[in-house]
């Protein structure tokens, strides 16, 4: 399995309180992905990052921001939580502009 | 990037070959199909991937038809492990983003 944790595994976090979430890869890939799944949307792609400080958003980005300052780490940032944000979160890795992602084992995010 | 269409569910027993079509009407010649799975609660896996050649690995088969506007992934003798969703992706080589859409779900039988 490739080398990719989230932490944490599980949050349960109140309305109106910043939320970060950690990925880190010990695989030394350039491209890190942070996607959202709810029930009957799929995974959906909430932004990436194609280098150290070079980031870009995907298709739900609103409401979240992320940060890259080192190679192996990807973190996401919820300013102010909101209860349309609980979900699972997964962070993915892939090499130089490669479909192949491997995807890490979920963060399971409720806000109440 | 293109858009694709799968059918929400399928059944397949257990030995048998299970075939998960994907139809992509408006794949444009630079556009690679991938299919991925996710196994209940897990992060997706990547399966295979093809421009128009037919192509096999240790998990599958991937048949793209000659004009490229659909495709079948072919799981040669389904195990009840392989119950999953499964996810067909249209995207160039050089687009950094995957756009996953709510796939097939697979359940394999006894």
């Amino acid at each position: 399995d490739a080398g990719i944790t989230q932490s944490p595994r599980h949050k349960v976090t109140e309305t109106g309180t910043p939320v970060t979430l950690r990925c880190h890869q010990t695989e030394n890939h350039r491209y890190m992905y942070w996607y959202r799944q709810d029930p009957g949307h799929g995974l959906r792609l909430i932004h990436y990052s194609y280098g150290v400080k070079d980031t870009d958003k995907g298709e739900v980005s609103d409401g979240y921001s992320v940060s890259r300052s080192k190679t192996e780490d990807f973190l996401l940032t919820l300013e102010s939580a909101t209860s349309s944000q609980t979900s699972v979160y997964f962070c993915a890795i892939s090499e130089l502009s490669s479909y192949e992602q491997y995807f890490g084992p979920g963060t399971r995010l409720t806000v109440t | 990037d293109a858009k694709t269409t799968q059918p929400p569910s399928m059944d397949c027993a257990e030995g048998r070959a299970a075939n998960l079509p994907c139809n992509h009407s408006t794949i444009s010649g630079n556009e690679y199909v991938y299919w991925y799975r996710q196994i209940h609660s897990q992060g997706p896996q990547y399966i295979i991937h093809g421009l128009k050649n037919n192509e096999t690995n240790e998990m599958a088969s991937l048949i793209i038809t000659e004009d490229r506007k659909s495709s079948t992934l072919i799981l040669p003798h389904a195990t009840l492990r392989d119950t999953a969703v499964y996810y067909c992706i249209v995207g160039s080589y050089n687009t950094d983003k995957l756009i996953f859409g709510t796939g097939t779900r697979l359940q394999v039988f006894p």
